[in-house]
């Protein structure tokens, strides 16, 4: 298995919602991340874990929470969202952090606040 | 701060000819950079990873090349071809101890008609 799977693919919600996004990796990979990817702009680092652990949070606001449950998942939950939240959020992993791991991605949850 | 830039936001190509792509880091200079391709709505894909001592590095019609005295990284691709119309980006790693972290260069919207 070589893929990084998210689910759903799509969400809408409301700005009093709590929604979780859901990342699942089978690789053996130890390091896993969230990007955040507005229309035209490249992806932007939200949160590194390693080794299920955080270890970069990018000053995101509380309202997105991470999780770690074990190696091979990592979920995104989210409360009180603002519509400028709304882009495609992102996952993936890498063997270990560090830079010279290329990473893989997933597909992407296209997020849509209302 | 760290700052990556890919000069062409876009390029318009014909088939057959040979696409280059230039990546840009100032400031700091890293061993590593990475280039990724992303189609529309989709994750991007780990293409190329090149050190700094590789000078070069090739696979398939791929070839990226690393100048660190000109802190730049060109990416070439031959015999070019409507399939590879996507956005390609750079990458480096953050700075001193922020080797966790992969910051994306702006993206070139690369086109090839036939």
């Amino acid at each position: 298995d070589t893929e990084v799977t998210q689910t759903p693919k799509h969400l809408v919600m409301g700005m009093t919602n709590k929604k979780s996004l859901k990342c699942e990796q089978h690789m053996g990979h130890r390091a896993m991340y969230w990007y955040k990817q507005k229309a035209k702009k490249p992806p932007e680092l939200m949160f590194v874990y390693s080794y299920e652990k955080l270890s970069i949070n990018e000053s995101v606001p509380s309202r997105f929470s991470p999780e770690c449950p074990n190696s091979s998942l990592l979920n995104l939950h989210l409360h009180a969202l603002q519509p400028e939240d709304s882009a495609l959020y992102l996952c993936a992993s890498s063997l270990v952090t560090g830079p010279n791991y290329g990473y893989t991605f997933g597909s992407g949850t296209r997020l849509t606040v209302v | 701060s760290q700052k990556i830039e890919q000069n062409s936001e876009a390029l318009n190509i014909q088939e057959g000819k040979t696409a280059t792509l230039t990546c840009n880091y100032t400031n700091y200079s890293p061993a590593y950079l990475q280039w990724y391709r992303q189609d529309p709505g989709r994750g991007p894909v780990f293409l190329l990873l090149i050190r700094e001592n590789e000078k070069e590095k090739r696979k398939e019609r791929l070839k990226v090349t690393f100048d660190t005295t000109l802190k730049q990284s060109l990416f070439h691709i031959t015999a070019s071809q409507p399939a590879d119309s996507a956005t390609y980006l750079c990458a480096q790693v953050g700075e001193g101890y922020n080797t966790d972290k992969l910051i994306f260069g702006t993206g070139t919207r690369l086109q090839v008609f036939p």
